[in-house]
Order: structure tokens, then C-alpha cells, then sequence
């Protein structure tokens, strides 16, 4: 079946340094969506990537999708301790309906 | 707009209990909400689509005698996990989406249960 993979699974910086976190599907996606996990809490939808080669920005966050539509990242500039999480990635095989999740990557930032 | 409720947000109950989760969609109507399961510090693992006045559509090697689901509204899915056991501890979460599968998951809080 359809498996999405992230790197890496834990990252530790120091507030202000930069952090990537990579996701990678077995299948080509129709779409990529990235969600936030705060400790404890549930994840929020923070974007959806549909076009190949696309590439958007919220304010410190960017997220691109690859040209073959089997990768995504998401670049966080000079993080804060409030970016504190886990990031997932969530892509829809191109196939189906269900929204298949990555093994996420937890971000932990010290001040 | 968009919210998903979910109930209890926590439960702690003896092996061989039943118990019962609800997950409404406050603002919204949706005929199609989605069950996971997420161990610590680990990803959502979809156990099935809950589909509003059908059956539910379950994941490959989730029982459905085991976690019963019902989705009598189209603001309503519960989820039942029958004579559960310890290793039934999880973090259950819901999620719904306005209009088709395309559109962003809209996520309850989650219920914590742990079995004695």
C-alpha cells in the first residue's frame, strides 16, 4: 500500500536557526496537505499543494511539491519556540480518496 | 467555521468495558467523517471512513466487530471500542472536511483512553 515517509523524525535547534523537514510518498499524489501537532494536541491543517513543481509561503513557513508529485518539504526560516511540534505531511494517492499520513518529524526549539 | 467536537477527551476504565466516542461537526454537515488511531509519538493511522447512512469503510487489519462505528447524522460519528483491553489504549482522533475529499481535514481533539 501507499507509505509516506518523513525526515528526519526528531530535530532539536536553537531559536532562530533554520529547520527542512522532507516527506516522501511510495505513489504519485494528487495532493499534498502539511499539518501541525502541538504536544498533547490535535493536528491543524496548515496548506494544501496541488501542482506539480509548487511552491507557497506563510510568512517563516515554505512548502514545495515535486515535479513528479512523490515529494514535498516544508522550510521553516528562523524558527521560533512557539513552531514547537510535530509536522506532517499528508498525501492522497492519486487513486484513492483516504488521506494517507507520514511519520511526521518533531521539532523541538530552544530558546 | 469548521469545527469537529470530540467526547470524552479522556477515559479511564476497567478491561472488558465498552466504550463509547462521539465526534460532531459543530458548524458544518459532513456526510463523511474519518477515525484514527495515533500511538505516542508516533502518525495517524486511519482506522476507517465513516460514511453517514451507510456502513463504515474499514482499514485493512482494523476489526469492525471490535470498533464499532455509527454515522446516524450528518453531524455525528461514534465510535465504539467493544469489551476493550490494555493494549486498546490510544489516542483516538476524528476528523471531517467541508465538501469532498479534497478539501483540509478538520480534526476533533482527540480522546485518550486507557484501559486497566
Amino acid at each position: 500500500g501507499q507509505q509516506v515517509m518523513q525526515i528526519p523524525q526528531y530535530q532539536h535547534v536553537q531559536e532562530g536557526e533554520d529547520f527542512t523537514t522532507y516527506c516522501n510518498s511510495s505513489t504519485t499524489l494528487s495532493n499534498i496537505q502539511w499539518y501541525k501537532q502541538r504536544p498533547g494536541g490535535h493536528p491543524v491543517f496548515l496548506i494544501q499543494l496541488v501542482k506539480s513543481g509548487e511552491v507557497k509561503k506563510q510568512k517563516r513557513l515554505t512548502f514545495q511539491f515535486g515535479e513528479a508529485k512523490k515529494n514535498s518539504s516544508l522550510h521553516i526560516t528562523a524558527t521560533q519556540t512557539t513552531d514547537v511540534g510535530t509536522y506532517f505531511c499528508a498525501g492522497r494517492d492519486t487513486g484513492f480518496q483516504k488521506l494517507v499520513f507520514g511519520t511526521g518529524t518533531r521539532l523541538l526549539v530552544s530558546p | 467555521g469548521a469545527v469537529v467536537s470530540q467526547h470524552p477527551s479522556r477515559v479511564i476504565c476497567k478491561s472488558g468495558t465498552s466504550v463509547k466516542i462521539e465526534c460532531r461537526s459543530l458548524d458544518f454537515q459532513a456526510t463523511t467523517m474519518f477515525w484514527y488511531r495515533q500511538f505516542p509519538k508516533q502518525s495517524l493511522m486511519l482506522m476507517a471512513t465513516s460514511n453517514e447512512g451507510s456502513k463504515a469503510t474499514y482499514e485493512q487489519g482494523v476489526e469492525k466487530d471490535k470498533f464499532l462505528i455509527n454515522h446516524a447524522s450528518l453531524t455525528l460519528s461514534t465510535l465504539t471500542v467493544t469489551s476493550a483491553h490494555p493494549e486498546d489504549s490510544s489516542f483516538y482522533i476524528c476528523s471531517a472536511s467541508l465538501g469532498n475529499f479534497n478539501q483540509p481535514q478538520h480534526f476533533g481533539d482527540g480522546t485518550r483512553l486507557s484501559i486497566l
